[in-house]
C-alpha cells in the first residue's frame, strides 16, 4: 500500500513563526497535493507539484509556499504563521501518468496546526 | 467545478446495507465520479469511482443512474468501522488535477 507520512500529527507555533510541514510518499508518485481542512469549509487545495521543482497554485495559496526537490518529499511554508492558518493541513499524492481522470488520491493522517 | 448535494447525515444498524446517495444534476460527459471516506482522525482514503457502468470493488459498490444526475454509494453490510465523512466528488481533469470535496455525509453505524 501507498504510505505518505507528515511529519508532525501536532504541532504548536507563535504568531509570526517560520513553520515547515513536510511529506514523504515511498511508491514514486509524481504528484503531490497539500490541502488544508477546517470546520464547515471541507477541504480547500493549496498547492500541488506533479513534478520535482514544479508547483502550482491551488485555491489558497496566499501566506503558503511549496518546495519540491526530491519526488519523494513535499513541503508546506509558512513563512510568517498567523492565527488564521490554524488548521488540519492534509498532503496527498497520486501516480501521475499523464494526468488521468480516474487518478486516486492517497492522503496522509494529517497535522493539526495550532498558531498562537 | 461541477456540483454534487450530498445529505449532511445518515444513520444505519450495524450489518445492514447502506445507500449513500449524490446529485450531481450539472455533471459534464468527461467527469468521473470519486467517493472518498473520513474516518475520525485521519485523511480521506479513495473508495471507489466509475464513470457510466456500475462498479464494484472490495469495499463498496457505485450505481450510477442512466442519465449520470445522481449515484449511490452502496455498502452491502455496515460495519461499526464504516463511521466516517462520505465524499461525492466530480473530477474534471483539466490542467490540474483538483478534486473539490463539497461537506460530504456523516455516516453513523449503531451497534
Amino acid at each position: 500500500d501507498v504510505k505518505v507520512t507528515q511529519s508532525s500529527r501536532y504541532l504548536v507555533k507563535r504568531t509570526g513563526e517560520k513553520v515547515f510541514l513536510e511529506c514523504v510518499q515511498d511508491m514514486d508518485h509524481e504528484n503531490m497535493f497539500w490541502y488544508r481542512q477546517d470546520p464547515g469549509l471541507g477541504l480547500r487545495l493549496i498547492y500541488f507539484s506533479y513534478d520535482v521543482k514544479m508547483k502550482e497554485k491551488g485555491d489558497i495559496p496566499e501566506g503558503y509556499s511549496v518546495s519540491r526537490e526530491k519526488k519523494e518529499r513535499f513541503s508546506l511554508i509558512l513563512e510568517s504563521a498567523s492565527t488564521n492558518q490554524t488548521s488540519m493541513y492534509l498532503c496527498a499524492s497520486s501516480l501521475g501518468e499523464g494526468r488521468q481522470l480516474n487518478e486516486k488520491l492517497f492522503f496522509g493522517s494529517g497535522t493539526q496546526l495550532s498558531v498562537l | 467545478d461541477a456540483k454534487t448535494t450530498q445529505p449532511n447525515s445518515m444513520e444505519s444498524n450495524e450489518e445492514e446495507p447502506v445507500h449513500l446517495p449524490c446529485n450531481h444534476s450539472t455533471i459534464s460527459g468527461t467527469d468521473y465520479i470519486h467517493w472518498y471516506r473520513q474516518l475520525p482522525s485521519q485523511g480521506p482514503e479513495y473508495v471507489i469511482h466509475g464513470l457510466t457502468s456500475n462498479v464494484n470493488n472490495r469495499m463498496a459498490s457505485l450505481a450510477i443512474a442512466e442519465d449520470r444526475k445522481s449515484s449511490t454509494l452502496i455498502l452491502h453490510r455496515a460495519t461499526l468501522r464504516d463511521a466516517a465523512v462520505y465524499y461525492c466528488i466530480l473530477y474534471s481533469g483539466g490542467s490540474n488535477y483538483k478534486l473539490t470535496f463539497g461537506k460530504g455525509t456523516l455516516l453513523t453505524v449503531n451497534p
